[in-house]
């Protein structure tokens, strides 16, 4: 069974730009989530889809970042326009329905914004 | 809302000492533990998970404690090999609106010398 996969691995962008990093989750899996860890930091949240409604978007930092997931399957998160304090490792994670469920990551894209 | 503290950031041992990492959370509510792995160029994989009706949880050369009074837990290495070197996260996860909301520590970047 294929894990969760992220594209691109890395992006590197100049302030002002805009970056589209997407998330396939294991096949099956109805919830998604996105992470953000900042160098030397904690992973931290930034939202929760259940299938293709956003549960919790409590971690997103700003409304420069736009996350969807149409049709329930994949996910992607936009952020525009990028700022320096964007950059950072982007992490997706999936789990089946259910609480107490692990969460499977991907391995994350990693976005340099100069 | 929920705080997970690690220590310590870095940890060095010589192959074959244990490691110990810990980490303290605040949520009282929090009632399930996971650990996570990272390696190099990957994303993070559960290696072990405690629940908050268990005080120890054991597989093979790892183990974890959790004092919930205190509101504690640690990871336990036994027997350190260098493919242990990694960064390990743990975290805390409580149950919030009928799903598992996880909080991460800031990550434990072991070196095991050979």
């Amino acid at each position: 069974e294929a894990g969760v996969t992220q594209f691109p691995s890395h992006s590197v962008i100049e302030k002002g730009q805009t970056v589209t990093l997407r998330c396939d989750p294991i096949s099956g899996h109805d919830n998604l989530y996105w992470y953000r860890r900042v160098m030397g930091k904690e992973i931290k949240f930034l939202l929760h889809f259940v299938k293709e409604s956003k549960q919790d978007e409590s971690g997103m930092p700003n409304n420069r970042f736009l996350a969807e997931r149409t049709g329930g399957t994949y996910s992607t998160l936009k952020v525009q326009p990028a700022e320096l304090e964007d950059s950072g490792v982007y992490f997706c994670a999936s789990s089946p329905e259910g609480l107490g469920e692990t969460q499977y990551f991907g391995p994350g894209t990693r976005l340099l914004v100069l | 809302g929920e705080n997970v503290e690690q220590h310590p950031s870095t940890l060095s041992v010589q192959e074959g000492d244990s490691a110990v990492i810990k980490c303290t959370y605040s949520d009282s509510a929090s009632n399930y533990f996971p650990w996570y792995k990272q390696e190099l160029g990957k994303g993070p994989q559960l290696i072990i998970d405690i629940r908050s009706n268990v005080g120890e949880k054991k597989d093979q050369r790892i183990a974890v404690t959790l004092n919930k009074t205190a509101k504690h837990f640690s990871l336990h290495i036994t027997e350190t090999q260098p493919e242990d070197s990694a960064v390990y996260f743990c975290a805390a996860s409580r149950d919030s609106g009928g799903y598992q909301k996880v909080t991460f520590g800031t990550g434990t970047k072991l070196q095991v010398i050979p």
